[in-house]
């Protein structure tokens, strides 16, 4: 079943904050995030393990609320190579088919 | 170079004439898996496996068919090609299952008439 991600695009001015959020209505085992830019394959920004802990890099850095089976992407100030769609990714169990979210287009401006 | 690789990046072809995408990867991983993406549908899971010669269908199976002989590929076959699976097309590997990060191919744009 797909997750659900929100909102499904954001505006932002270079320096400013945003959060992505990816919901499941099934217990998770693992949550990725991708970044894909237009006309380029996705890249993957990070995983989250049931029962594991926040996670991040450079600006980036995401948490998962198994209790809520949500995860949420923040990006802190923002740039402009930040612009492009973040998919989330998730697996029920380990083993069984993994599913993106619809995604979100983000657009930083100068 | 580590590296995903598709074959062809780009094909027009016509209803009912049988295609293979071909896959490649050169990291060893155990896991492959094709997506194919829509507008705003996002990237929809086609096929994947967890390991040679183990296969096991995803979200939109019907139309496609996918081996795993080998560990290193992974084609997609689409036996009667409609314009419905009109569509961009991705590779992906692991090292493992969920738990690994996904690499992509650079992806293959497939247009039906």
């Amino acid at each position: 079943q797909q997750p659900v991600q929100s909102p499904q695009a954001v505006i932002l001015r270079e320096g400013e904050d945003a959060v992505i959020n990816c919901s499941s209505s099934k217990a998770l085992y693992s949550v990725h995030w991708y970044r894909q830019k237009h006309g380029e394959a996705p890249v993957f920004l990070m995983i989250l393990l049931k029962g594991g802990e926040q996670k991040g890099h450079d600006k980036i850095s995401a948490s998962f609320n198994e209790k809520k089976q949500q995860s949420s992407l923040y990006l802190t100030a923002s740039q402009l190579s930040y612009s492009g769609t973040y998919f989330c990714g998730t697996e029920q169990n380990y083993g069984q088919n993994f599913v993106f979210g619809p995604g979100t287009r983000l657009s930083v401006l100068p | 170079e580590a590296q995903v690789t598709q074959n062809p990046r780009y094909l027009i072809t016509v209803t009912g004439k049988k295609l293979t995408v071909t896959c490649s990867q050169n990291m060893n991983h155990e896991y492959m898996s094709w997506y194919r993406q829509d507008p705003g549908l996002g990237l929809r899971q086609i096929y994947y496996s967890m390991n040679v010669e183990v296969t096991d269908k995803g979200d939109v199976p019907e139309g496609y068919k996918v081996s795993r002989k080998e560990k290193r590929n992974f084609p997609l076959i689409l036996e009667s090609p409609s314009p419905n699976q009109t569509s961009l097309y991705f590779c992906a590997s692991s090292l493992t299952g969920g738990t690994g990060e996904l690499f992509f191919g650079e992806g293959s744009r497939l247009t039906v008439l």
